[in-house]
């Protein structure tokens, strides 16, 4: 059974860094092909897909955002890490882990609100 | 990046009828016998769900009902017969490049 939740700090202020964590189930990101994505929606812009993660360490980036994204996977923890700098109130949104390029599982999404 | 273009933006179906949403891509999203296309259906407080991938094949567990078509730049998703529980919204999304990118949604009522 393949399972996948985010964690993040679901508040922060204008200039931070956002540290978000998926840790998934059921499936190793060790697997020749295996993937994992980071998308996020709002309201205003709908959904956005932001970087993926391949089996190989291979990254993939929103070319919008790709100044301030960071990727990365511990294998052996199953989890992927998304970094975020300098937040602002446009990163207000819901943040998913899903994965593969075709989106079959998600995770429940992490509610981010930037306020100061 | 590619831009996809749902329509109808809304549209209310009587139980039992057909539903088709199309999703239009600024270019090609795949080749002549294969399409990058994915759809998924949302209901409110969940994330999306996964229906259909490649353009036409169906998700395991997915009701039937569901179809997807097209090829290039044109995609249709097809339900039919509505049922109740199909009220949502339904997203397209391509994965043929770098950004992936998704439509701007249809939001399905069942009348």
């Amino acid at each position: 059974q393949v399972t996948l939740k985010e964690s993040g700090p679901g508040i922060l202020q204008p200039s931070q860094t956002l540290s978000l964590t998926c840790s998934f189930s059921g499936f190793s990101l060790s697997t020749s092909g295996m993937g994992v994505s980071w998308i996020r929606q709002t309201s205003g812009k709908g959904l956005e897909w932001l970087a993926h993660i391949y089996w190989d360490n291979d990254k993939r980036y929103n070319p919008s955002l790709k100044s301030r994204l960071t990727i990365s996977k511990d294998t052996s923890s199953n989890q992927v890490f998304l970094k975020i700098t300098s937040v602002d109130t446009a990163d207000i949104a819901t943040y998913y882990c899903t994965r593969r390029e075709y989106f079959d599982y998600w995770g429940q999404g992490t509610t981010l609100t930037v306020s100061s | 990046d590619i831009v996809l273009t749902q329509s109808p933006a809304s549209l209310a179906v009587s139980l039992g009828q057909r539903a088709t949403i199309s999703c239009r891509a600024s270019q090609s999203v795949g080749t002549s016998n294969y399409g990058y296309m994915h759809w998924y259906q949302q209901k409110p407080g969940q994330p999306p769900k996964l229906l259909i991938k490649y353009a036409s094949n169906l998700v395991s567990g997915v009701p039937a009902r569901f179809s997807g078509s097209g090829s290039g730049t044109d995609f249709t998703l097809n339900i039919h017969p509505v049922e109740e529980e199909d009220t949502a919204t339904y997203y397209c999304q391509h994965s043929w490049e770098i950004p992936y990118t998704f439509g701007g949604g249809t939001k399905l009522e069942i009348k």
